[in-house]
């Protein structure tokens, strides 16, 4: 089983600053990624696949990166309404996900 | 417009059953590869089952044997049989439609499982 590693497991952090979440897989996954926002009472949603590509209607602000074993989500300007769980996905054999992290407001 | 709707859960002893449906509606069930995906309260997302377009199945290893999962075409609806339900098995569980079977794209809101004595 491939092993998702997400940090930090909470980011406190203002509106208009910038948010940088990690993700490490326990081996290499390609490109082979995903990114998830939740907010409470509410199915997850897809915000970048295959590492960098946004999903259908998601703002340019969300940014993927990486490649093997390392993935970066980036948030270039916080809105209000960005705060919220956040988790990352790779679907070598199975699919996984990270444990999470929760971008909270400072 | 993609949308796709769980009912089914409910409250059940440890060693029970329950059927849970996905209603979809936008797209057709059986062209895509559709999933459910658990989350026990407080706790993260867990992947449970995968049903391919040809009707090859995949599971977990903790639902392996217990749980299938299944669609009828003509209901444009996605169904997951659980049994021999433990009680680490009590979460929200969602139905997914899969992109290229890789990544979950539009989910249901979600129907709640509890098992317990």
């Amino acid at each position: 089983e491939i092993v998702l590693t997400q940090s930090p497991a909470t980011l406190s952090l203002s509106p208009g600053e910038r948010a940088t979440l990690s993700c490490r897989a326990s081996q290499s996954i390609g490109r082979y990624l995903a990114w998830y926002q939740q907010k409470p009472g509410q199915a997850p949603r897809l915000l970048i696949y295959d590492a960098s590509n946004r999903a259908t209607g998601i703002p340019a602000r969300f940014s993927g990166s990486g490649s093997g074993t390392d993935f970066t989500l980036t948030v270039s300007s916080l809105e209000p309404e960005d705060f919220a769980l956040y988790y990352c996905q790779q679907r070598t054999n199975w699919p996984t996900f990270g444990q999470g992290t929760r971008l909270e407001i400072k | 417009e993609v949308q796709l709707v769980e009912s089914g859960g409910d409250l059940v002893q440890p060693g029970g059953s329950l059927r849970l449906s996905c209603a979809a509606s936008g797209f057709r069930v059986s062209g895509n590869y559709m999933s459910w995906v658990r989350q026990a309260p407080g706790k993260g997302l867990e992947w449970v089952s995968l049903l391919y377009s040809d009707e090859t199945t995949s599971y977990a290893p903790s639902v392996k044997g217990r749980f299938t999962i299944s669609r009828d075409n003509s209901e444009n609806t996605l169904y997951l049989q659980l049994n021999s339900l433990r009680v680490e098995d009590t979460a929200v569980y969602y139905c997914a439609r899969m992109l290229g079977g890789d990544y979950f794209d539009s989910w249901g809101q979600g129907t709640l499982v509890t098992v317990s004595s």
